[in-house]
């Protein structure tokens, strides 16, 4: 009965490469958000999408591309994959985005580029 | 624009001890307030959030009160338990930010039997 789901758990890949990480909600909500987190902890938010539309890219390479295909799914597609891209992303889904509402996270995905 | 300042880690406490987290912040607006923990190995999930001025949060023994004045919003236990070891992160969103959260850096919190 998991709320928000990702897949896989751990990823571990060489410098180069391409690779996918998928989410999935079963919360019926709208907006859905990849954030990562690295060595230290910090988390930042990289992308958000409402409603399958692109809300927020923060700064993120264009080596990720985010994709909706519909609004329970928001997969993150990585190419050529660099060393500086390893951490763990997160997804999460919101009711709609607003401020005051509370984001639930999936359990994350260990990405280890080596 | 907006951040979010927390005290820094590790916070090591003997089961029972009172816990302070600090945590300031820096809006344009005005935002709303959440204390998200992460547990070894897992992700986020909410622990408390406030939404205006005065507001208190609460939930699992854990309180925080949104200070205006301050601009702050301190977490707090009475009593903790070994199974309140986790990371900490205070986070904000306001009306001009809608769609992300911006975060502290977490506080690693161990608490010893």
């Amino acid at each position: 009965d998991t709320a928000v789901s990702q897949t896989p758990k751990y990823l571990v890949t060489q410098m180069g490469n391409d690779k996918s990480i998928k989410c999935e909600q079963n919360l019926g909500h709208d907006t859905m958000y990849w954030y990562k987190q690295d060595s230290k902890k910090f988390l930042k938010i990289m992308f958000s999408y409402n409603n399958k539309e692109l809300i927020i890219n923060e700064t993120v390479p264009n080596r990720f591309s985010p994709k909706s295909p519909d609004k329970a799914h928001l997969n993150l597609h990585i190419n050529s994959l660099e060393l500086g891209d390893s951490a763990v992303y997160f997804c999460a889904s919101s009711q709609a985005g607003g401020y005051q509402e509370t984001q639930y996270f999936g359990p994350g995905t260990r990405l280890l580029v080596l | 624009g907006n951040s979010v300042t927390q005290m820094e880690g590790p916070v090591t406490l003997s089961e029972e001890a009172f816990l302070t987290i600090n945590c300031t912040y820096t809006a344009t607006g005005y935002p709303s307030l959440f204390w998200y923990v992460q547990y070894p190995g897992e992700g986020l999930q909410l622990l408390l959030k406030a939404t205006k001025a005065d507001d208190k949060g609460s939930n699992k023994g854990f309180e925080a009160t949104y200070r205006k004045e301050t601009t702050s919003f301190h977490l707090e236990k009475g009593s903790v338990q070994v199974s309140d070891s986790a990371v900490y992160f205070c986070a904000l969103s306001d009306q001009g930010s809608n769609y992300k959260l911006t975060f502290g850096k977490g506080t690693l919190l161990t608490v010893n039997p």
